[in-house]
């Protein structure tokens, strides 16, 4: 099967403008998460949908970034204006969703787009 | 709050020593489970090894394994036999609860370079 595919794998912009990344999910995988790892930082979670459904959004910085997963398919993140700040590599994971699926389902990840905000 | 903490930025090991990455966790939840993953410089993200809470043996993968002491809230990865190929970074990872449909919560990594 198709792994997690991301696009663009890199994306140099200038701070205040806009870049929209995208995430494709294995076939089958309603659950979608969203990470972004600043350098020498953590993976830091940034937000959770269950097919269309955002479940969590709990760790979006800010109002500049918007994600979207219209019809549970692939998932886009928008970040408008992008800031110095936003620079880091944004991972895509999926998973499936079973109705008791088991703690121990791995997620599975894309190998991440790196923006880069001059 | 789960959070994850790995201490130690960077490991060095010579070829075909054994090397542990050091991983501690904190938790309020008696249920969750640890993970993990390999990152190469290609950037994919590999998973490794799982570890669940209730479990009674440290989980083995080949040449990974994982050395959980509960009392002490720590999940060291145990690589054996170092390869040139195991040259990457390494992250722990938990997931509180008793379902697989919540996010994972990673450490910072731990960057690990095999010496020939």
């Amino acid at each position: 099967e198709a792994g997690v595919t991301q696009f663009p794998s890199h994306s140099v912009i200038e701070k205040g403008q806009t870049v929209t990344l995208r995430c494709d999910p294995i076939s089958g995988h309603d659950n979608l998460y969203w990470y972004r790892r600043v350098m020498g930082k953590e993976i830091k979670f940034l937000l959770h949908f269950v097919k269309e459904s955002k479940q969590d959004e709990s760790g979006m910085p800010n109002n500049r970034f918007l994600a979207e997963r219209t019809g549970g398919t692939y998932s886009t993140l928008k970040v408008q204006p992008a800031e110095l700040e936003d620079s880091g590599v944004y991972f895509c994971a999926s998973s499936p969703t079973l109705p008791e699926a088991p703690v121990n389902s791995p997620l599975h990840f894309g190998n991440g787009t790196r923006l880069t905000v001059t | 709050a789960q959070k994850i903490t790995q201490t130690q930025p960077g490991m060095f090991v010579q070829e075909k020593e054994a090397v542990t990455l050091d991983c501690t966790y904190d938790t309020s939840d008696p249920s969750y489970g640890l993970f993990w993953y390999k990152q190469p410089s290609s950037g994919e993200m590999i998973f490794l090894i799982y570890q669940g809470s209730y479990d009674q043996q440290n989980a083995t993968e080949g040449r990974y394994s994982l050395n959980f002491q509960k009392a002490r809230k720590s999940a060291n990865l145990v690589i054996s036999a170092s390869q040139l190929g195991d040259s990457a970074m390494y992250f722990c990872a938990m997931r509180e609860g008793l379902t697989g449909n919540t996010p994972l919560v990673f450490g910072k990594g731990t960057r690990l370079s095999v010496i020939a």
